[in-house]
C-alpha cells in the first residue's frame, strides 16, 4: 500500500513556466516531508523539505506548500528551466524514524 | 569527498546464482538503507541499519539478505536471484541524531536477472 501518493506521473512545460507535483498522505504521523530530485544515471538527492509546522518554504525557484488539514503538500517549480528535466520524488517520514516512505515520482520536462 | 559508493554499476546473471552489491559511505553515518526502484512504483525500502549489527526489513525484504558488521560498508545480498529481482538499487545513508533525516544516496546499481 502506497504511504504518500504523488501526481502525475509525467509533467511536460515550457521554459519559463510553473512546474507543480502534488503529494498526498494518510499517516498523520509523518512530521517530515522531503522532495528529492533524480538525474538520469544518478541518485535521488535532497532538494528541499518542510516540516508542518510551516505552510510554505521556499528556496530559490523551488516552493513546498503544505496543507496539514487536508494531508497534502505540493512542490512548486516557478520560471522553470530545461535543467530542472528530471524526475522528482516527494516522501515522508515519522519523528525519530529515518525511514522514508516515497511517493511513485514524476518525470518533469522542460521544454526549450 | 563525502559520497555514498555501490560496486558493481551494472550486473547481468542468471536466476539461482548467488550475488552480493557492495555499499560504503565515508560520512560517518550510523543509518543506512537498501531501496530499489521500478517504473511506476517509485522508491520502495528492502532493508535498512541503524547501526553496526542493527538491520530491520523494510516494505520488500523477500529474497535479499543484509549485514552490518562495520559502520561504513553495507552489503545487500541475493542469495537466490529470481527475474522478479531486475531493478535499479541505491543504497543511502543519514545521519540519525538530530531532526534532518537527509539521505545520500549512491548512484544505483542496475540489476537484470535471466
Amino acid at each position: 500500500q502506497q504511504q504518500v501518493k504523488q501526481s502525475p506521473q509525467s509533467l511536460i512545460v515550457q521554459k519559463g513556466g510553473i512546474s507543480i507535483i502534488n503529494c498526498a498522505y494518510e499517516n498523520t504521523a509523518f512530521d517530515y516531508f522531503p522532495w528529492y530530485q533524480q538525474f538520469p544515471g544518478k541518485g535521488p538527492a535532497l532538494l528541499i523539505a518542510i516540516r508542518p509546522d510551516v505552510s510554505e518554504k521556499k528556496e530559490g525557484r523551488f516552493t513546498i506548500s503544505f496543507n496539514k488539514s487536508a494531508k497534502q503538500f505540493s512542490l512548486h517549480i516557478m520560471d522553470s528551466q530545461p535543467g530542472d528535466s528530471a524526475t522528482y520524488f516527494c516522501a515522508a517520514s515519522m519523528s525519530g524514524a529515518n525511514n522514508l516512505f516515497f511517493g511513485t515520482g514524476t518525470r518533469l520536462t522542460v521544454i526549450p | 569527498e563525502a559520497q555514498v559508493t555501490q560496486n558493481p554499476r551494472y550486473l547481468i546473471t542468471v536466476t539461482g546464482k548467488k550475488l552480493t552489491v557492495t555499499c560504503s559511505q565515508n560520512m560517518n553515518h550510523e543509518y543506512m538503507s537498501w531501496y530499489r526502484q521500478d517504473p511506476g512504483l517509485g522508491l520502495r525500502q528492502i532493508y535498512y541499519s541503524m547501526n553496526v549489527e542493527v538491520t530491520d526489513k523494510g516494505d520488500v525484504p523477500e529474497g535479499y539478505k543484509v549485514s552490518r558488521k562495520e559502520k561504513r560498508n553495507f552489503p545487500l545480498i541475493l542469495e537466490s536471484p529470481s527475474p522478479n529481482q531486475t531493478s535499479l538499487y541505491f543504497c543511502a545513508s543519514s545521519l540519525v541524531r538530530g531532526r534532518s533525516y537527509e539521505q545520500y544516496f549512491g548512484p544505483g546499481t542496475r540489476l537484470t536477472v535471466t
